[in-house]
């Protein structure tokens, strides 16, 4: 069982409307959480990346929320656009000594339409 | 620009044959990641090496080898034992405070078995 769960697992907005992508997991111990936008075919490029400390951190329209407690985040887009048609991907960094490994998400996938 | 380049896009192999797909990056960073992704699913870490002349398993490393020679390089070779090999494969690489910088992934080679 994939212990990064995220949600919904597609979804189709119109251009200019808001969206949240939710992710929760269950890894531990937790070190950080980073959100990922990946187009077709292309690699993954990274949105945000929060600590356990951080509950809040933006990066143009994208603003990823983290609630270390209840082990969920979001990430909220602001005025889609059609660019931001792509999977988003929530990983779970988890520190071992000085290593760390990374638990990805099976992503979401955002369509935006005119 | 500094970035990781992973060539070709696109490999068909045939069965039965090794093929080796190539991963340089110009970042400086130490550590270097092969990920295969397969639709509905999490990237999932086949190798990983942290320093030069030195590389651990991931979590599917059965069916694929890889070195690790120089600083800037890391290829894989996707052996004949490997009984499923299509599927998008992505190299990443990051610093050595890479919990905060997080990581570089590279444009994916997409390998089919014909």
């Amino acid at each position: 069982k994939n212990q990064v769960e995220q949600s919904p697992q597609s979804l189709i907005i119109l251009e200019g409307k808001n969206c949240t992508l939710q992710c929760n997991y269950t890894v531990s111990p937790f070190s950080n959480l980073r959100w990922y936008k990946q187009d077709t075919g292309r690699g993954p490029v990274s949105l945000t990346i929060m600590t356990f400390s951080e509950n809040t951190k933006s990066n143009g329209r994208y603003t990823a929320t983290l609630d270390a407690d209840t082990k969920q985040s979001s990430l909220h887009i602001t005025a889609s656009q059609l660019s931001d048609s792509a999977s988003y991907i929530c990983v779970v960094s988890v520190r071992f000594g000085t290593a760390s490994k990374l638990t990805f998400g099976t992503g979401t996938r955002l369509q935006v339409t005119l | 620009d500094g970035g990781i380049t992973q060539s070709p896009k696109y490999l068909f192999r045939k069965e039965g044959q090794n093929v080796t797909l190539s991963c340089e990056q110009n970042l400086n960073h130490d550590a270097m990641y092969w990920y295969r992704q397969d639709p509905g699913q999490g990237l999932r870490l086949i190798y990983y090496s942290q320093i030069v002349n030195d590389f651990q398993k991931g979590d599917i490393a059965e069916g694929y080898s890889v070195s690790r020679e120089k600083k800037e390089s890391f290829p894989l070779t996707v052996t004949s034992a490997q009984k499923n090999p299509t599927a998008f494969y992505l190299c990443a690489s990051s610093s050595e405070d890479r919990e905060l910088r997080g990581y570089t992934f590279g444009s994916g080679t997409r390998l089919t078995v014909v």
